[in-house]
This record gives structure tokens, sequence and C-alpha cells, in this order.
């Protein structure tokens, strides 16, 4: 149980386009999305924060207007990277909080999704 | 602020061999500390954890011990397998769990 579906695997696109990635959970509710990235060598690093039909909350030094979360539904949180360029090329990771029995200290679990390999050429 | 150092990779051992991956840690506060697994193609799964000092977190024959004297959260399995292969992160979250800090992975290949 508590899978996050994420798609695409991978992606390349031409510089200046827009591309858009989601996360659904496909047999639980998740109210609130993380989005990581991660450069190569580096640590997957926290992007923001959402939260079912609230707007997101961003890290500092993460463009908002550039990278657009909606989290509409209980089960589907989208990132678009707008105008992407080539430094925008990076590994894109979501992850849900999981209420459940599981969970750690008995209240909250995480699940990540598979990943998305973003290549902008 | 928080973060998490581990030992880059990859990591290349026999069937059989003991496998350490080293983790170290900063962090303010009392953190819960974690090590994830990713399988190709697949997500982060949750491969054990600690939440106080001196815990022991374990599974699939893999270990880590918080050290708070030394902040470290070391993996560790006395004979790796083939389907052992996979990215290992470090991490450490906050008492909310409202963040995590991730290392950068260590890619492990077990070859026969």
């Amino acid at each position: 149980g508590a899978v996050v579906s994420q798609h695409p695997s991978w992606v390349i696109c031409k510089s200046g386009t827009s591309v858009k990635i989601e996360c659904r959970s496909l047999d639980f509710q998740a109210t609130t999305m993380f989005w990581y990235r991660q450069f190569p060598k580096q640590s997957l690093m926290l992007m923001a924060t959402s939260n079912e039909g609230s707007k997101a909350t961003y890290e500092q030094g993460v463009e908002k207007d550039k990278f657009l979360i909606n989290h509409a539904s209980l089960t589907l949180s989208t990132l678009t990277v707008t105008s992407a360029h080539p430094e925008d090329s990076s590994f894109y990771i979501c992850s849900a909080r999981v209420l459940g029995a599981w969970g750690l200290r008995d209240l909250y679990g995480y699940t990540f999704g598979s990943g998305t390999r973003l290549t902008v050429v | 602020g928080d973060s998490v150092t581990q030992m880059e990779g990859p990591v290349t051992l026999s069937e059989e061999a003991c496998l350490t991956i080293n983790c170290t840690y900063t962090a303010t506060g009392y953190p819960s500390l974690f090590w994830y697994v990713q399988y190709p193609g697949e997500g982060l799964q949750l491969l054990l954890k600690a939440t106080k000092a001196d815990d022991k977190g374990s599974n699939k024959g893999f270990e880590a011990t918080y050290r708070k004297e030394t902040t470290s959260f070391h993996l560790e399995k006395g004979s790796v397998q083939v389907s052992d292969s996979a990215v290992y992160f470090c991490a450490l979250s906050d008492l909310d769990f409202n963040k995590f800090y991730f290392g950068s992975g260590t890619k492990l290949n077990v070859k026969p």
C-alpha cells in the first residue's frame, strides 16, 4: 500500500519549453506532497511543500514562478517547469506524507515516487 | 543548518562481502535518522530508522546505530547479495517530520 506513481520517468525537452511532472497517490489520499530536486553528486533538496487545495510553500531560493506546483486533488500533485533551461536539468522526485499505522512514531510515514530525470537541451 | 554527509560511490563489492556506508550529520536539535534505498526504476523506500541516541535500526540484514557522540549513522551489512544493488540515501528529519535532509546517495554494485 501507499504507492506514489510519478511520471514521466525521464524527459528531454528543448530550452524555452515547459514540462509537467505528475505524482499520483494510488491507494491513499495525499494531503501533503513534497517536491525534491537532485543535481549530480549532490543531495536531494526540498523545493516545496504542497497541501491539497492551497498554495505551495517554497524553500528559500526556489523560484515559484518557474516551478509551478498544483495540488488540486487529494490524489494528484503536479510540478511544471516553465521556460526550462539547461540549468534546470536535474532529477525531480515527489514524496507524500502518509497517515497510517506503519508511519514513523506511529503517526506519519513518507512514500516516494520513482523520480523524473529532466534533460533540457 | 541541518545537513547529512555520506560517502561517495559507487561502491562495488563481491557477493557475501561486508558493507559499510558512512553517514555523518549536523543538526541543531535531536533529529531522527533514516536510511532509504532506491532500487533501479523504483521510488525511495524506507530501509531503517532510529529516533534517539544509541537506537539501532535494522531491516533485511542491514543495521545502523544512532551515535550522538560521533554524529554518525553508518549503514552496515555482514554479507551483501546481488539483489542489494541500489542507491542508498542517509537522511535526517526534525521532530515534526516536516523536513527531510538527505545525503547525496551512495550507489552500491554487488557482483556475483
